[in-house]
């Protein structure tokens, strides 16, 4: 069956710093993968989408990267801040209409 | 513009009754999804509606039910609640794209079965 790996540790890093999370996935091969961002008690937000034919996608401070020969797609945030402590959530194309999350990373940037 | 709306905010309720959730899609949306979301897990899929039909569906069983209205808003019916029911359940709506289906959430219902 489909499987979605993302860091089930909380990340802890210094504000200033880069964070790196990472999606794995396995038993399939998604046309594009979504990065999520949720706040306790709320819904996720959507923040990247990244295609198949795509090695790398930025937004400000943000970057995503795909690589489907590994099955990763991994998430940075650089010059972190305390405001961007979040869980965040990788969402992988299945090819039909139906959403799988991973249980997302929660990562905590200090000041 | 209204992003996605859900009612009610937060709801308890006791072992086998029935509860209803709403959702308001965001303007120009016409597909909705629900998710029940469980304390430390991602959103698990339930179904999606579009065309006032259900066109896929998780791992659910049949007490979960959904319906899609002509101005797409969409109810979640869960009946016979079970303790294991309780969870934060989220809307999600979208424009049905070959390219992509980028959701947006709403705030989510909270349900707490006694």
């Amino acid at each position: 069956s489909q499987k979605i790996e993302q860091n089930s540790e909380a990340l802890n890093i210094q504000e200033g710093k880069t964070a790196t999370l990472t999606c794995n996935y396995t038993n399939y091969s998604p046309a594009y993968l979504q990065w999520y961002r949720q706040d306790p008690g709320r819904g996720p937000v959507f923040l990247l989408l990244i295609r198949e034919n795509e090695k790398e996608k930025r937004k400000e401070r943000l970057k995503v990267t795909f690589d489907t020969t590994l099955k990763q797609s991994l998430f940075h945030i650089t010059a972190s801040q305390p405001a961007d402590s979040a869980t965040y959530l990788c969402a992988p194309d299945t090819g039909g209409f139906k959403t799988i999350f991973g249980a997302g990373t929660r990562l905590f940037v200090k000041a | 513009d209204a992003g996605v709306t859900q009612s009610p905010t937060h709801l308890i309720k006791t072992r086998g009754q029935q509860v209803t959730l709403r959702c308001s899609p965001k303007s120009g949306h016409d597909t909705v999804s629900w998710y029940q979301q469980a304390l430390g897990q991602g959103p698990q899929f339930i179904f999606q509606y579009y065309e006032e039909e259900e066109r896929q569906r998780g791992n659910f069983p049949d007490r979960f039910s959904g319906h899609q209205f002509p101005n797409y808003s969409s109810e979640l019916n869960v009946n016979a609640l079970l303790l294991g029911d309780s969870a934060l359940y989220l809307c999600a709506s979208s424009f049905w794209t070959s390219g992509g289906d980028t959701q947006y959430f709403g705030p989510g219902t909270r349900l707490t079965v006694l």
